[in-house]
């Protein structure tokens, strides 16, 4: 059973729009939230977070909003820019004690950011 | 090092031999994670260390799977007898304080293996 969800795979906007992903979790226990980027041949980088305790985190263009009652959160890329095109991968982590201090994530939602 | 070293970026290994993958994470990192990414899946969670010990091994698929960590620094990650629902791409992590809060992992670029 898949604990951090994201049910876009794939997601295309033109440049300077903006740029929405999302991700959905069920575990009522994380209250940390990451997302990260991924381009091809590469590992994971890490893009911005946000603890549970906020419902917002902004980062020049990237903006995460956290809806605890929805367990919901998105990403906002705004303008975006073709080196935004990458896969982004959702994670959620809960508390300090055993597996849910360890990062969870979701599938991915491959972006392509077109000129 | 400046960033997690995973080896060898690449293997191809035939079906039923063992492999070895390593990872060298970053100096300082007490904390450390093998995840891997299977064909259109995520990033699927492993085993992670604490230092030398591996207090949840909850995530390795099978018996088939072990992973050891020496001197609080490198790990090897031993699947024996390969088959080829082992193909993925494997990502070692690692991180200053267990669970990852504040910036979470920095990751290798990982081991691509494929069993044919």
């Amino acid at each position: 059973d898949q604990q951090v969800k994201q049910n876009s795979p794939s997601l295309s906007v033109q440049e300077g729009r903006i740029s929405i992903l999302n991700c959905d979790y069920t575990n009522s226990m994380f209250d940390f939230f990451l997302w990260y980027k991924k381009y091809p041949a590469e590992g994971p980088t890490f893009l911005i977070s946000i603890s549970s305790i906020k419902d917002k985190n902004e980062d020049g263009r990237f903006t995460v909003f956290l809806n605890k009652s929805a367990k919901h959160l998105s990403l906002h890329i705004v303008p975006s820019q073709p080196g935004d095109s990458a896969v982004y991968f959702c994670a959620a982590s809960g508390g300090y004690g055993g597996s849910q201090g360890n990062l969870i994530f979701g599938k991915g939602t491959k972006l392509s950011v077109k000129p | 090092g400046a960033g997690v070293s995973q080896s060898p970026s690449n293997k191809v290994t035939e079906k039923g031999k063992d492999v070895e993958l390593r990872c060298d994470p970053i100096s300082g990192h007490t904390a450390l994670y093998w995840y891997r990414q299977s064909l259109g899946q995520g990033l699927e969670f492993l085993i992670y260390f604490q230092g030398n010990s591996a207090p949840d091994k909850s995530g390795l698929p099978s018996d088939r799977f072990s992973a050891e960590r020496t001197g609080g620094s490198v790990s090897t990650l031993t699947i024996q007898r390969t088959q080829q629902e082992d193909s993925a791409v494997y990502l070692c992590a690692s991180s200053l304080s267990w669970g990852g809060r504040g910036n979470g992992y920095t990751f290798g670029s990982g081991t691509r293996l494929t069993v044919v």
